[in-house]
Order: structure tokens, then sequence, then C-alpha cells
């Protein structure tokens, strides 16, 4: 079946820093695909998406492309600031009907001054 | 007000209870969701409904039940709770083509003692 597999944390960086957290997928088709950001304490919110090949999602200086010959979309930032520490999750919306997002198990960003 | 919204936020309640969550949402979607986050296994779905007259299991739906009471309300219960069952719950609506990402509400706390 589709999954998703999101490179493990914790990722520990400095202010200013660049960051990439890898996310590959498996998937039946040209799913959708999404980065999904958790707060501390908070639900989670959509960070940016990319619906076809070789889109780019980009949202708060992030950016993510959906690269369909690697199935990879790679989160990527030029420099994190303190406010961007929480867990990112990578996810796939399968073009099946009757189908539901499917997560990765997330990587938590922790971002010092 | 937010757009899902979920209840209780916390939840202590002992082995063997029956405990049901309740999720409301002002959307105006079809489509909702209840998730599951456990540290280091990121979501896992347990139930989805993509209209009144329709439930879906999901990954982990072995322990729990769904009630879908109208287009705006979602609940989840527990029937006997177990230790193991003690996560963070999501509640997600999205519309048809989930294309547009989730909205997620901000999650109970539940812990079973």
């Amino acid at each position: 079946g589709d999954s998703v597999t999101q490179m493990e944390g914790p990722v520990t960086l400095s202010e200013e820093a660049f960051l990439t957290i890898n996310c590959t997928y498996t998937a039946t088709g040209y799913p959708s695909l999404f980065w999904y950001v958790q707060y501390p304490g908070e639900g989670l919110q959509l960070l940016l998406k990319a619906t076809k090949a070789d889109d780019k999602g980009s949202n708060k200086g992030f950016e993510a492309t959906y690269r369909k010959e690697t199935t990879s979309f790679h989160l990527e930032k030029g420099s994190v600031q303190v406010s961007d520490s929480a867990v990112y999750f990578c996810a796939l919306s399968g073009k099946q009907a009757g189908t539901a997002l499917i997560f990765g198990k997330g990587t938590t960003l922790s971002v010092s001054s | 007000d937010a757009d899902v919204t979920q209840t209780p936020r916390n939840r202590i309640t002992k082995t063997g209870k029956r405990i049901m969550l309740e999720c409301s949402q002002t959307k105006g979607h079809d489509r909702m969701y209840w998730y599951r986050q456990d540290p280091g296994l990121g979501l896992r779905l347990i139930y989805y409904s993509f209209d009144v007259k329709d439930i879906n299991k999901g990954e982990i739906s072995d322990g729990y039940s769904v009630s879908r009471q109208a287009q705006a309300k979602f609940s989840l219960s527990l029937e006997s709770a177990i230790p193991n069952q003690t996560a963070l719950y999501f509640c997600a609506t999205s519309d048809i083509t989930g294309n547009y990402g989730y909205t997620f509400g901000s999650g109970t706390r539940l812990t079973v003692v």
C-alpha cells in the first residue's frame, strides 16, 4: 500500500542554518503531497503542498518540490529561526477514490539561538 | 470559533471505562477523519467518513467505534478503554478532493490508567 518515509529526528540546528528534511513516498499513480507542521501543544497545520510532478510548494520560507523520478518531496528552508522549532510531517493523498491522508512518522526540529 | 473543535481537550479515564471524544467542524465539508498520534509513530488513521452515511475503518480501528451524527459532527468512542490507548487524538476534515489539505482540531490528550 501507499506509504511515506521521512528522516528520523531530532534535527538540531543553530539559527540561520540551512534545513533539509527528507521525505520519500511509495504510492500507486501520482499522489498529492503535503508538509504539515505541529507546534508544541497544537494541532497540525498545513505548511505547503504539491499536487503534480515538478510542482513546487512554498510557504513561510519553506519549499518542497515534487520529484516523480525519485519519489521524493524534501522540505527545505534557507535560514531557520527559533520559531521554526516544531514537528514536521510529510503526507500523501492517493488518487484512488476512498483514500485518506497517510503520514510519515514526523521529524522534530529544534533551533537554538 | 475554531474550524474544527474537539472536546474534551484532556481526559484521564480508568481501564474498562467507556469514553467518547467529540468533534465538530464549521468548514461545511463532507469528509471527516480520526487520527491517533503516538511518539515516534506519527499519525495513524482510526476511522474516516466521506459523508453522513459512509463510515470506513482505518489502519488501527480495533477497540474504537465512531458515529457520524451530522455533516458537522463525528465522534470517536472507546468502548472499554485500555492503557495502550493512551495517546493524542486528532479529528480532521477536508473537502471532497483532499487536495487542499486537511484542517485539524487541536487534539484530545487521553490518558487511560
